[in-house]
Order: C-alpha cells, then sequence, then structure tokens
C-alpha cells in the first residue's frame, strides 16, 4: 500500500459546527503533516507530526487541533471555523520527518466554511 | 523570504513538445524537489535532486540544479495532454519545505 488516504473528500461545515479530517497510511511512515492549500497558492504546512509526537506547530489557530491516535492515523479536528478557513486540507507522510525523502500526499479534503 | 521565483506562472504547448520550468531560490538548500497537482487534487512527488547534484533524469523527466545561480529547472520532454497539471518545486531546508507559487502548464491535444 503506497498510498495517503484522506476522508471525506468534500467537507461543508458551519461555524458553530465541530468535525474532524481523517487521514491515513499503511506504508510504515514516521512522520505526518497537515498542509493547507487555498486556490492558485501553494500549500502550507500547519503541523507536523514525528513518531506520533507533534513537532511542528506553524503558529496554527487553536480553532484546529491536530491528533496522532497512532502510527497510521492523523486527524485534525475543526471547531468554530471562519469562513477564510475554506481550503484544500492535504495530509502527507514521510519515512522520518525532514526533507530526506519525497512526500506521499493524499488527494486531500475540500472544506467550505458556511 | 526563502521561497524565491517560480517561471513561467503559466505555460501553454502542443502535445509532443518539450517544456519547461524554472524554480529559484535563495537561501541554501538540502535538495530540491517537484511535484505535480492536478486540478483540486494532492500533490504528486517527480524527483529529488540533492544539493550536491547537477542533473538528475527520471523517464521523460529532467531536473537541473545550479547551486552557484541558485536555480532549478524541470524539463519535460514529448508532453502528453495528462501532463496537464501545476508544477510545484519544493525547496527544502532543515525540516520544512518552501513550495514556490507553481507553474501552470496546459498541453493541448
Amino acid at each position: 500500500d503506497t498510498e495517503v488516504t484522506q476522508t471525506p473528500k468534500h467537507l461543508v461545515m458551519g461555524m458553530t459546527n465541530k468535525k474532524s479530517l481523517k487521514c491515513e497510511q499503511h506504508m510504515g511512515h514516521r512522520a505526518m503533516y497537515w498542509y493547507k492549500q487555498k486556490a492558485k497558492k501553494p500549500p502550507e504546512l500547519m503541523f507536523v507530526y514525528s513518531y506520533e509526537k507533534l513537532s511542528i506547530n506553524e503558529s496554527v489557530p487553536s480553532r484546529f487541533s491536530p491528533e496522532c491516535p497512532n502510527s497510521s492515523l492523523l486527524n485534525l479536528h475543526l471547531h468554530a471555523l471562519q469562513p477564510e478557513d475554506s481550503a484544500l486540507y492535504l495530509c502527507a507522510s514521510s519515512p522520518g520527518q525532514g526533507t530526506l525523502w519525497g512526500y506521499t500526499f493524499g488527494s486531500g479534503t475540500r472544506l467550505t466554511v458556511v | 523570504s526563502q521561497q524565491g521565483e517560480e517561471d513561467p506562472q503559466a505555460l501553454s504547448i502542443q502535445e509532443g513538445e518539450n517544456a519547461t520550468m524554472n524554480c529559484s531560490y535563495k537561501t541554501s538548500i538540502n535538495n530540491l524537489q517537484w511535484y505535480r497537482q492536478n486540478s483540486g487534487r494532492g500533490l504528486v512527488h517527480l524527483i529529488l535532486i540533492r544539493s550536491n547534484e547537477r542533473e538528475k533524469h527520471s523517464g521523460r523527466l529532467r531536473v537541473t540544479l545550479d547551486t552557484s545561480k541558485k536555480s532549478s529547472s524541470l524539463l519535460i520532454t514529448a508532453s502528453r495532454a495528462a501532463d496537464t497539471a501545476s508544477y510545484f518545486c519544493a525547496r527544502a531546508n532543515f525540516n520544512k519545505f518552501y513550495f514556490g507559487s507553481g507553474t501552470k502548464l496546459n498541453v493541448k491535444p
């Protein structure tokens, strides 16, 4: 299995809702990442998990809460989002933390906040 | 900014032609990687070139790196309609990538 699977593919949520994005990989990768990508912009790093521990938080607002329950799963919990948080959320993984390897990206969750 | 520039922002060619995209950066890098993104989808890793390498090939892809000029180029030979996508270079420094704004390639059949 050489894929990163993200669910759901699309999500529409209200500003008072709580929702979660899910990411799964079975490649034995020990680093996992959340990126946010606005339309016609490059991906922006949000969080890095290494060996299931949060390693990097790029000063992301607390309405985004990451969780890594085990080495294969990465969640992003969403609460009280704003319309400007609408974007494509990408999960990625790599054998270890850092940039020595290419990252494997999931196909993303298209989030719309209404 | 460590991001540098990518050019052109958009490129439209006929099927069978070659496509060249350029990427520049401002600070030192460990390696530089190229990714492809089909519309609204995830990124696909294409090729990685280390800072001590000058050229690398993978199928129809050829990447060059000139550390003295702080620039890299991606050449796609004999392009196909399926190559239509956005191409990003990722400048790798320590633990983080710096993605450029990308080149949008349109290959017309």
